[in-house]
């Protein structure tokens, strides 16, 4: 099983509205990643979690918060967002942090969110 | 600071045909990795191929294969006998063999359209 699941797959907010995104992965991976991906652009690194442990947050405004409740479940809580974070949320995951030999990435199929 | 290169935005090809993309680099670092990404329709993020900076030998899988020119700073992916599949954003990424997987650094990303 090499599949990173993310839900919902779609997801329409208000800008009022309090919403999460959930990442899920049975790899027995001990690091997750969410990126942000707007449209006809290359993903954007948000938070690296590793051993459940939050270690990069590229400056997200708080807005965004992440969550790690164990080592298979990554969520991105979202509250009071704008419409220019409309966006593909990407998450993935590895073995762990650091580069390997044989070792690689996982990423899920993204969730769209449309902030309106 | 790492920079990524591709400057083909969309490149077109017929099936069973060759399609060359390109991708430059910039960095001062000696060991490194670079990867070819691809995201279909479906908006996951597939591994295509690697290469360890440290290796002469060009990396290949199946129809992909790479023409790493570590001098030039050069990493282009070569895909084969083009199936309708292959349709996608293909990203070229760079990383420092010291830095985590969230630290990818992509490229703009070249669209590859396939057609019959």
């Amino acid at each position: 099983d090499t599949e990173v699941t993310q839900t919902p797959k779609h997801l329409v907010m208000g800008m009022t509205n309090k919403k999460s995104l959930k990442c899920e992965q049975h790899m027995g991976h001990r690091a997750m990643y969410w990126y942000k991906q707007k449209a006809k652009k290359p993903p954007e690194l948000m938070f690296v979690y590793s051993y459940e442990k939050l270690s990069i947050n590229e400056s997200v405004p708080s807005r965004f918060s992440p969550e790690c409740p164990n080592s298979s479940l990554l969520n991105l809580h979202l509250h009071a967002l704008q419409p220019e974070d409309s966006a593909l949320y990407l998450c993935a995951s590895s073995q762990d942090a650091l580069v390997r030999p044989n070792t690689e990435a996982f990423f899920g199929q993204g969730t769209r969110l449309t902030v309106v | 600071a790492q920079t990524v290169t591709q400057s083909q935005p969309e490149m077109s090809v017929q099936e069973a045909e060759t399609v060359t993309l390109s991708c430059t680099y910039d960095t001062s670092e000696n060991n490194y990795y670079l990867f070819w990404y691809k995201q279909p329709p479906s908006r996951q993020m597939i591994l295509v191929i690697r290469q360890e900076a440290y290796k002469q030998q060009n990396a290949t899988e199946n129809r992909f294969s790479v023409n790493f020119q570590k001098a030039a700073k050069s990493f282009s992916l070569k895909i084969s006998d083009s199936q309708l599949g292959d349709t996608a954003m293909y990203f070229c990424a760079f990383m420092r063999t010291t830095d985590s997987w969230g630290k990818l650094q992509f490229g703009a990303g070249t669209q590859v359209v396939v057609t019959p």
